[in-house]
């Protein structure tokens, strides 16, 4: 079953704006990880940030995650319509080799 | 980096029969692999861990005699949908750990007529 919820479920952006992605989940973590899938394809792995840390950077993507509430964000700033796809969060209970549970996902729709 | 090859991408059926999906690790040995069903915009939901040498894990509600996993090898996990109705079609993609984060095959659009 799903435990995290991800709003909003669809997120319609100019290039140029950035797009800012929230996940919520109810268990405790070892980890968070953020994932994009194209339509059809599978997952790619994009960002993971363990429960003692508070926010990371990948190039023009953000991460936060606050343990108290039970949540994250995913900020990609200055979009491109590349960056159309599909965003899931997904949690980790445990360290390597524990199953993931994912968010329900955002659609994101970057327009030239 | 990892890399999970997922076999076939796309495969039409007819009811009854049976299809089986390969996921291969390329370049590490993955003790552990893990088997998702997909929805149309929907998320992923874990079907079944497959571990190397022993039995699968089935989440609640997985037939797991509908739904056979082998794992004979450190690089080649396979789920075979058995007796395969309408109502099986779905995106199917396995996954492989890698450390804390996980590789993903490109799936396998199953379509059962």
């Amino acid at each position: 079953s799903q435990q995290g919820e991800e709003d909003p479920q669809a997120l319609s952006i100019q290039e140029g704006e950035n797009a800012t992605m929230n996940c919520s989940y109810k268990t405790s973590i070892n980890n968070l990880q953020w994932y994009r899938q194209n339509s059809g394809r599978g997952l790619v792995h994009l960002i993971l940030i363990r429960s003692n840390e508070r926010e990371k950077h990948s190039g023009r993507l953000r991460v936060t995650l606050d343990t108290s509430k039970k949540s994250s964000s995913l900020l990609i700033t200055a979009s491109r319509a590349a960056d159309t796809a599909s965003y899931f969060c997904a949690t980790a209970r445990e360290t390597s080799g524990s199953r993931l549970t994912f968010g329900e996902g955002t659609q994101l729709t970057v327009n030239p | 980096g990892a890399v999970v090859s997922q076999h076939p991408s796309r495969v039409i059926c007819k009811s009854g029969t049976s299809v089986k999906i390969e996921c291969r690790s390329l370049d590490f040995q993955a003790t552990t692999m893990f088997w998702y069903r997909q929805f149309p915009k929907q998320s992923l939901m874990l079907m079944a861990t497959s571990n190397e040498g022993s039995k699968a894990t089935y989440e609640q509600g997985v037939e797991k005699d509908k739904f056979l996993i082998n794992h004979a090898s450190l690089t080649l996990s396979t789920l075979t949908v058995t007796s395969a109705h309408p109502e099986d079609s779905s995106f199917y993609i396995c996954s492989a750990g890698q450390g804390l984060s996980y590789t993903f095959g490109s799936g396998t659009r199953l379509t059962v007529v």
